[in-house]
């Protein structure tokens, strides 16, 4: 069946601009989360949701990070004003059930540059 | 505290060579699972094997093999045989199953295999 799916793959924006990132989770999966990458470094933690709620954003790094996941599928990351340091890969990932006991299936990541 | 350390940034091998991948976690949960992932250059993230903490009998894929040793706090991965299909990024990870858990992934910062032929 098909994997999660990230839209789009690559985005370039420029300092202070909106972006926003798609994930489409593996169809049945109730549990998503987003997670950054910086260059050189393992993926970080952003937020959770299960279902259409956001059950933990304790890893979003300050208010201009907001993510949703209105009908409990796809989910949309949104970074108002954005910054430098920003740039980054993000990545989605889905799983069956919350737990910590399943497994976590990743998408292929949207390359965020902020000039 | 809850991490992951990968003490190995870059491994170089030639091919057929056994190598091994070390990861050293901490964590004050009674009850977690441990995880690999394979990052190859097109960047998406492949999941190899998960563990949990009551079982620790070592576990044998094929060329791939895992070592977990609850008394060091270690969850080891071995290549047998090494290709350089095997070149890529390999993430070992934790996730607590505490309840104040929500299944979050803990990363280590990586170890960058590369197989010459």
């Amino acid at each position: 069946g098909a994997g999660v799916s990230q839209t789009p793959s690559n985005k370039v924006t420029e300092k202070g601009k909106y972006v926003e990132l798609r994930c489409d989770p593996i169809s049945g999966h109730t549990a998503l989360y987003w997670y950054r990458q910086s260059l050189g470094q393992g993926p970080e933690f952003l937020i959770y949701f299960q279902g259409t709620g956001a059950a933990d954003d304790s890893g979003l790094p300050n208010d201009r990070f907001f993510a949703v996941r209105p009908e409990g599928s796809v989910s949309t990351l949104k970074i108002q004003r954005t910054e430098r340091g920003d740039s980054a890969v993000y990545l989605c990932a889905s799983s069956l059930v919350t737990s910590g006991t399943d497994t976590q299936y990743f998408g292929p990541g949207t390359r965020l540059t902020v000039l | 505290a809850q991490k992951v350390t990968q003490a190995q940034t870059e491994i170089s091998v030639v091919e057929k060579e056994d190598v091994t991948l070390d990861c050293v976690y901490e964590t004050r949960d009674t009850t977690y699972y441990l995880f690999w992932y394979k990052q190859p250059p097109s960047g998406e993230l492949v999941f190899l094997i998960r563990r949990n903490s009551f079982d620790e009998q070592n576990e044998i894929s094929g060329r791939y093999s895992w070592n977990f040793q609850k008394s060091t706090s270690s969850f080891n991965f071995t290549i047998t045989a090494s290709q350089v299909v095997d070149s890529a990024v390999y993430f070992c990870a934790l996730s607590p199953t505490s309840s104040s858990n929500t299944g979050k992934l803990i990363f280590g910062q990586g170890t960058t295999l590369q197989v010459k032929p």
